[in-house]
């Protein structure tokens, strides 16, 4: 069983409006939480990342928050735009600092005009 | 930011023979450079982790005698496909892990014919 959980597996949005993803995790123990931004035929791109005692970091328009507690990540896009559509992927390290990444599955956000 | 390069791109070559994929970190050193493998609409799947100077670390399930990985300086990693075959054909995505955090190269995009 996949120990990143993301959804929706895909979202369609208006330009300009705003959504947020959802990302779930087990892995245990818990080093950070990553959200990559992989467009098509390209690799991913970090948006943020945030250790155990962060709950919210943002990076332009991408706000991530995290709650330890629950084990649950959340990625917000403000005004989207037509470049934001690409699959985001949340990315959990366990053990140390560098432990193994456990990688979701991605959520697909397609941006219409 | 750090910059993880891929060549090629994308290369297609015929069922049996062999692909090399380089990876280089360009601005900074990489002790540890990771390969994955990414099949369409599906995540990440690590495959091996380079250690520079020493033997590749495979996960369970790939042949190292079929994914030959060489990590011969601190800023270079290369992935030979061996006798490739049609299921080998896929996004192959190399990572290099600097001081802050893991950078992915753009990709190759492998299709054996």
């Amino acid at each position: 069983k996949n120990q990143v959980e993301q959804s929706p597996q895909s979202l369609i949005i208006l330009e300009g409006k705003n959504c947020t993803l959802q990302c779930n995790y087990t892995v245990s123990p818990f080093s950070n939480l990553r959200w990559y931004k992989q467009d098509t035929g390209r690799g991913p791109v970090s948006l943020t990342i945030m250790t155990f005692s962060e709950n919210t970091k943002s990076n332009g328009r991408y706000t991530a928050t995290l709650d330890a507690d629950t084990k649950q990540s959340s990625l917000h896009i403000t005004a989207s735009q037509l470049s934001d559509s690409a699959s985001y992927i949340c990315v959990v390290s366990g053990g140390d600092s560098w432990g193994k990444l456990q990688f979701g599955a991605g959520t697909q956000v397609v941006v219409t005009p | 930011g750090a910059v993880v390069s891929q060549h090629p791109s994308r290369v297609i070559c015929k069922s049996g023979t062999s692909v090399k994929i380089e990876c280089r970190s360009l601005d900074f050193q990489a002790t540890t450079m990771f390969w994955y493998r990414q099949f369409p609409k599906q995540s990440l799947m690590l495959m091996a982790t380079s250690n520079e100077g020493s033997k590749a670390t495979y996960e369970q399930g790939v042949e190292k005698d079929k994914f030959l990985i060489n990590h011969a300086s601190l800023t270079l990693s290369t992935l030979t496909v061996t006798s490739a075959h049609p299921e080998d054909s896929s996004f192959y995505i190399c990572s290099a892990r600097s001081t802050e955090t893991q950078y992915f190269g753009p990709g190759t995009r492998l299709l054996v014919l």
